[in-house]
């Protein structure tokens, strides 16, 4: 069964503290998104990546990194510099075309300890 | 800019009532797409639809129906015969594709209640 699959699906950071956000798709995907979401802020873009090897920042991507290694990966970094990190974490892919619709993990959602 | 707006913020009905959620967007393509997904509480977006530019017919799938207009820049949602079940949040999104790369624009989505 094809999908995206994000772990873990709670995550507590302590101060000063580097986590990252696991995100697999088996979908053949060559577009893979991370989104942070807020209440009553809707999706809020971080980075995205369109190919293997490349990515881009999206609005948000202060106290951020990504890597993209492989295409079904893209984990995410909550660096200490992401200095309000408790949020909701979705992960998406895409086919690399305007017309596609996004596919969405479960999320993951991180809390500050 | 690309930007979408969901001015309705959460809007409760009681089980068997028809609600209509509204999705304003502005874009300078001539040529977009636009989305409805569905965020229920367990959390991950499931996509209902897409429709593009070009095609300004209404849909109907079952009890939910979309009218888009590009006089009006909308693309709204109608649910018929709401169900408990309809109960989540439901975001309309824009793509924008500039420079070779491909995003998506969000609104800030619309949460809806349905009541027993």
């Amino acid at each position: 069964d094809g999908g995206i699959t994000q772990s873990p699906k709670y995550l507590f950071r302590k101060e000063g503290q580097n986590v990252t956000l696991s995100c697999e798709q088996n979908l053949n995907h060559d577009a893979m998104y991370w989104y942070r979401q807020d209440p009553g802020q809707g999706l809020r873009l971080i980075y995205y990546s369109q190919i293997v090897n490349d990515f881009q920042k999206g609005d948000i991507a202060e106290g951020y990194s990504v890597s993209r290694e492989k295409k079904e990966s893209f984990p995410l970094t909550v660096t200490s510099a992401q200095k309000n990190p408790t949020a909701f974490y979705l992960c998406a892919s895409s086919i690399r075309d305007r017309n596609q619709p996004q596919h969405f993990g479960d999320g993951t959602r991180l809390s500050i300890l | 800019a690309q930007k979408v707006t969901q001015a309705q913020t959460e809007i409760s009905v009681v089980e068997k009532e028809d609600v209509t959620l509204d999705c304003v967007y502005e874009t300078r393509d001539t040529t977009y797409y636009l989305f409805w997904y569905k965020q229920p509480p367990s959390g991950e977006l499931v996509f209902l639809i897409r429709r593009n530019s070009f095609d300004e017919q209404n849909e109907i799938s079952g009890r939910y129906s979309w009218n888009f207009q590009k006089s009006t820049s909308s693309f709204n949602f109608t649910i018929t015969a709401s169900q408990v079940v309809d109960s989540a949040v439901y975001f309309c999104a824009l793509s924008d594709a500039r420079g070779g790369t491909y995003k998506y624009i969000f609104g800030t989505g619309t949460r809806l209640k349905v009541l027993a």
